[in-house]
């Protein structure tokens, strides 16, 4: 079983909708969670950050942690077709940069107008 | 963006040569890593650094070294190509995340070997 799992899609959704994109995990230690957007043939960019479990929102984006069901979520509100991209998730079991982050593979979304 | 420069930004290269990918911050970030993304399997890490000629090795590191002689500079060799290491490559940067300050990626290297 790979550690962090991500449904690839890909997600087609009207322009409005809100969207839902999700990674389970098995590693019960990871306590650091990230979403990363990207855009095609460009680098992943840091989109959301969360530590441990609970809710955060930034406008259109909300990102949720449940560590009791090893789950996180990522919810777009009011999407654009200007999110249209690959949205990663990441995690790391402890704050320090000798703990590289565990990426899932991606969930390509298109957003249609 | 933060200040992360990859160079090549494309190569083409024979199977058996030696290849060198270039990362450059000016960030003075502590942390730098090199991953790999191909298709199916996300983004892999390759190696990583935690400071001037510090490195580790990450997820997939056969077939690669790197080296990391300036806080700045962070290179990544592949000492004798194979069609399986076409890929594009990421570099990324970290600092010392007190704050959790997450990784920041350049724009990628498309690496082809024929």
């Amino acid at each position: 079983q790979k550690e962090v799992e991500q449904d690839p899609g890909p997600l087609s959704v009207p322009e409005g909708a809100i969207v839902s994109l999700n990674c389970t995990y098995s590693n019960s230690a990871f306590q650091y969670f990230m979403w990363y957007r990207q855009y095609s043939r460009k680098g992943p960019e840091l989109l959301m950050y969360t530590y441990s479990s609970g809710n955060k929102e930034d406008g259109r984006f909300t990102a949720q942690v449940d560590k009791s069901s090893k789950y996180i979520s990522l919810f777009i509100r009011d999407s654009q077709p200007s999110d249209s991209a690959t949205y990663l998730c990441a995690m790391r079991g402890s704050n320090s940069g000798n703990t590289p982050l565990v990426f899932g593979k991606g969930t390509r979304l298109s957003v249609i107008a | 963006d933060a200040g992360i420069t990859q160079s090549p930004r494309h190569k083409v290269t024979e199977t058996g040569t030696p290849v060198t990918l270039r990362c450059h911050q000016t960030e003075n970030h502590r942390y730098m890593y090199w991953y790999r993304q191909d298709p199916g399997h996300g983004l892999r890490l390759i190696h990583y650094s935690y400071g001037v000629k510090d490195t580790d090795k990450g997820e997939v590191s056969d077939g690669y070294s790197v080296s990391r002689s300036k806080t700045e500079d962070f290179l990544l060799t592949l000492e004798s190509a194979t069609s399986s290491q076409t890929s594009v490559y990421f570099c990324a940067i970290s600092d010392s995340p007190k704050t959790g300050t997450e990784a920041f990626f350049g724009q990628g290297t498309r690496l082809t070997v024929v």
